[in-house]
């Protein structure tokens, strides 16, 4: 599976944007881009999951780089609640659900 | 929206004693995983469940380790003979389809196992 990098820590001011960035220079053609959240002390949260093109749900939005080697968690406007470890996951499309954690970004959010 | 329930939330117990972590899938889906994180560690995969059996399974998912489907709704773990080393949280999570990208895995909040 492929390597993931992504930044230790980061913070952020209730209400902004955050840009959570991930490389994953390794990626393989037929890898989707997962990305898990983990609040403290509950179990991982999928958050949001792409391929190629950018997405968007209710809860963050996924900007892809073209070459694929490296994407981008957005959340439009952190609230507190978002404070969490984010976790980039690279995933083969044979997976059976062997999900490798690396050690993810710790997100601060100041009120 | 429908998640992943475990009990106990915590157990204790003391090293050599069995143990057995409970967790109620999503009603719909049909693959089941557990997780491990040590204290300050990675989440680390343990086994995958799927038909009554077990698609995949990590290293750490050694002999001592267990799963079992014993009805429609529960899915459980057991560690036959606790270490020390077994202190952790442990986390059941479920998914609709087999994950091929477009299944993402629900998770449970866990059950803190310390082993004394």
């Amino acid at each position: 599976d492929a390597k993931t990098t992504q930044p230790n820590s980061m913070e952020s001011n209730e209400e902004e944007p955050v840009h959570l960035p991930c490389n994953h220079s390794t990626i393989s053609g037929t890898d989707y881009i997962h990305w898990y959240r983990q609040l403290p002390s509950q179990g991982p949260e999928y958050v949001i999951h792409g391929l190629t093109s950018n997405v968007n749900n209710r809860m963050a939005s996924l900007a892809i780089a073209e070459d694929r080697k490296s994407s981008t968690l957005i959340l439009h406007r952190a609230t507190l609640r978002d404070a969490a470890v984010y976790y980039c996951i690279p995933i083969r499309g044979s997976t059976l659900g062997r999900l490798y954690f690396g050690r993810g970004t710790q997100l601060t959010v100041w009120p | 929206e429908p998640e992943v329930t475990q009990t106990p939330s915590h157990q204790v117990t003391q090293m050599g004693q069995e143990v057995i972590l409970r967790c109620v899938p999503i009603s719909n889906h049909l693959y089941f995983y557990w997780y491990r994180q040590i204290l300050g560690q990675k989440v680390e995969f343990l086994v995958s469940f799927y038909n009554n059996e077990i698609s995949e399974k990590s290293e750490i998912f050694d002999d001592q380790f267990s799963v079992e489907r014993p009805d429609g709704s529960n899915f459980t773990l057991k560690i036959r003979s606790t270490k020390l080393e077994d202190s952790a949280m442990y986390f059941c999570a479920s998914s609709e389809n087999r994950l091929g990208g477009h299944s993402p895995l629900h998770f449970g909040n866990g059950t803190r196992l310390t082993v004394t």
